[in-house]
C-alpha cells in the first residue's frame, strides 16, 4: 500500500488567494483526519470524517476553512481567502473503524506558505 | 476537553543514555495512550502504545509506562543511537479522537 497521500508537498501562494490541499487515504480506511501543525500550536485536529461523512469540525479555525470528502478515496482542505496566519504543514490521516485502539496513519503533509 | 501536556519540549542525550519523555493529561476517562515519532519531513508514525488496563508495555528499546491514578504516562527510550533523533508526540484518547502533546524534540549526539 501506498499509504496515506498528500498532494501539494509544498505550496506557497499569496494572502487572498485559494489553497486546495488534497488527501487520499489508504484504501479500506473509513475515517479521515485534518490536523494543523504549527511550532506554537503543535498537532492541531481540525475536523474528521467517518464514511465520508463530517463528523466534528469545531477545530476548523474560521469560516476561511472547509473540508470535504466527495468519496471514500479522496479529500480536500480549502482556505479562501488565504492569510500569512495559516502557514503551517497540514496532514491528512486515516484509519480503520477507530475505536480506543486504532492506529492513525499520516501523510507526509503540505508545507503552506502564505506570503 | 481532554488537555496535554508534554515535557520536556527538548531534550538533547548523549548516544547510548537513556531519554525520557512524560506527559500527563486531564481526563479521566481517557484510555488509549500512543507515542508518535516524526522525522524530518515525515508525517508522526506510531512506535508504541499501551492501554488503560495495562501499567508496562515495553519493545526492544522503547517501553512506556502509565499512571492512572496520577494521569500521566512515559516514553522510556534505552541506549539511545542517532537515528532515534526526532520529534516524539504522546496522545491521548476517550470519547473523542486523539489528543496530541506538543512534542518533544530528541537529539542524541554520537
Amino acid at each position: 500500500d501506498a499509504g496515506v497521500i498528500q498532494s501539494p508537498r509544498h505550496e506557497v501562494t499569496e494572502m487572498g488567494q485559494e489553497v486546495t490541499l488534497r488527501c487520499k487515504p489508504i484504501s479500506g480506511h473509513d475515517y479521515l483526519f485534518w490536523y494543523r501543525q504549527t511550532m506554537m500550536r503543535g498537532l492541531e485536529l481540525l475536523i474528521y470524517f467517518n464514511n465520508n461523512v463530517p463528523i466534528d469540525d469545531s477545530g476548523m479555525p474560521e469560516d476561511r476553512f472547509s473540508a470535504k470528502m466527495p468519496n471514500a478515496s479522496f479529500s480536500t482542505l480549502k482556505i479562501q481567502p488565504s492569510e500569512p496566519r495559516d502557514s503551517a504543514v497540514y496532514f491528512c490521516a486515516s484509519s480503520f473503524r477507530t475505536n480506543a485502539y486504532n492506529e492513525q496513519f499520516f501523510g507526509p503533509g503540505t508545507r503552506l506558505t502564505v506570503l | 476537553g481532554e488537555n496535554v501536556e508534554q515535557h520536556p519540549s527538548t531534550l538533547s542525550v548523549q548516544e547510548g543514555d537513556s531519554a525520557v519523555i512524560k506527559c500527563t493529561y486531564s481526563d479521566s476517562a481517557s484510555n488509549y495512550f500512543p507515542w508518535y515519532k516524526q522525522e524530518l519531513g515525515k508525517g508522526p508514525q506510531l512506535i508504541i502504545d499501551i492501554r488503560s488496563n495495562v501499567g508496562e508495555k515495553k519493545d526492544q528499546r522503547i517501553a512506556v509506562t502509565l499512571n492512572k491514578t496520577a494521569k500521566h504516562f512515559s516514553l522510556h527510550i534505552t541506549e539511545t543511537q542517532p537515528e532515534d533523533s526526532a520529534v516524539y508526540f504522546c496522545a491521548v484518547r476517550g470519547n473523542t479522537p486523539l489528543v496530541f502533546g506538543k512534542g518533544t524534540r530528541l537529539s542524541v549526539i554520537a
